[in-house]
């Protein structure tokens, strides 16, 4: 079946130190790839996406390229801030089949940035 | 900036009760979500509503929970008969159709 797996928390960097977030998914087909985040007190918020292999998604900072030859979508930002702080999650909709918003999510890495 | 909004944020409930969770959607939104997040567990897949109906559903959206847009603003998760088992982290979402998907602040439903 469709599941995600995603490096477990917490992770505590220092302000300006490089993140990496592993995420790796289990599908058939091609999948759409997504990245959430979730800030304290908030919703989930998209992040970033892609939809296609070799597809690089990106949004403040952040970047995941969709890598199906090793079923990746790591989340890399070069210098994390303070205000990164938050849960991130990894994401995938199926390939065929299912409504669009199906989500099938990983089970989210806490991300702590201390100044 | 429009957001999606759940009442309440957090309800204690004795097993056995009813519960109605609330979310009111982004307005022009077209799509609708319920999603549970169990302590320490993965987000999961409930439900999705589009134009009226159920679209799909997972294993967990058994006989004992339903969904309902009674008036056109609202969406709600109703479960009949709580268990132990049901207390978690309920996320409402909605979106246009574009697949990007806006999700409110939660609703933490404790069952004792």
């Amino acid at each position: 079946g469709n599941s995600v797996t995603q490096m477990e928390g917490p992770v505590t960097l220092s302000e300006e130190a490089f993140l990496t977030i592993n995420c790796t998914y289990t599908a058939t087909g091609y999948p759409s790839l997504f990245w959430y985040v979730q800030y304290p007190g908030e919703g989930l918020q998209l992040l970033l996406k892609a939809t296609k292999a070799d597809d690089k998604g990106s949004n403040k900072g952040f970047e995941a390229t969709y890598r199906k030859e090793t079923t990746s979508f790591h989340l890399e930002k070069g210098s994390v801030q303070v205000s990164d702080s938050a849960v991130y999650f990894c994401a995938l909709t199926p390939a065929n089949g299912g409504s669009q918003g199906n989500l099938i999510f990983g089970k989210g890495t806490k991300l702590s940035v201390k100044p | 900036e429009p957001e999606v909004t759940q009442t309440p944020s957090h309800q204690v409930t004795q097993m056995g009760q009813e519960v109605i969770l609330r979310c009111v959607p982004i307005s022009n939104h077209l799509y609708f979500y319920w999603y549970r997040q169990i302590l320490g567990q993965k987000v999961e897949f409930l439900v999705s509503f589009y134009n009226n109906e159920i679209s799909e559903k997972s294993e967990i959206f058994d006989d004992q929970f339903s969904v309902e847009r009674p008036d056109g603003s609202n969406f709600t998760l109703k479960i009949r008969s709580t268990k132990l088992e049901d207390s978690a982290m309920y996320f409402c979402a909605s979106e246009m159709g574009s697949g990007e998907l806006f999700f409110g602040e939660g609703s933490r439903l404790t069952v004792l």
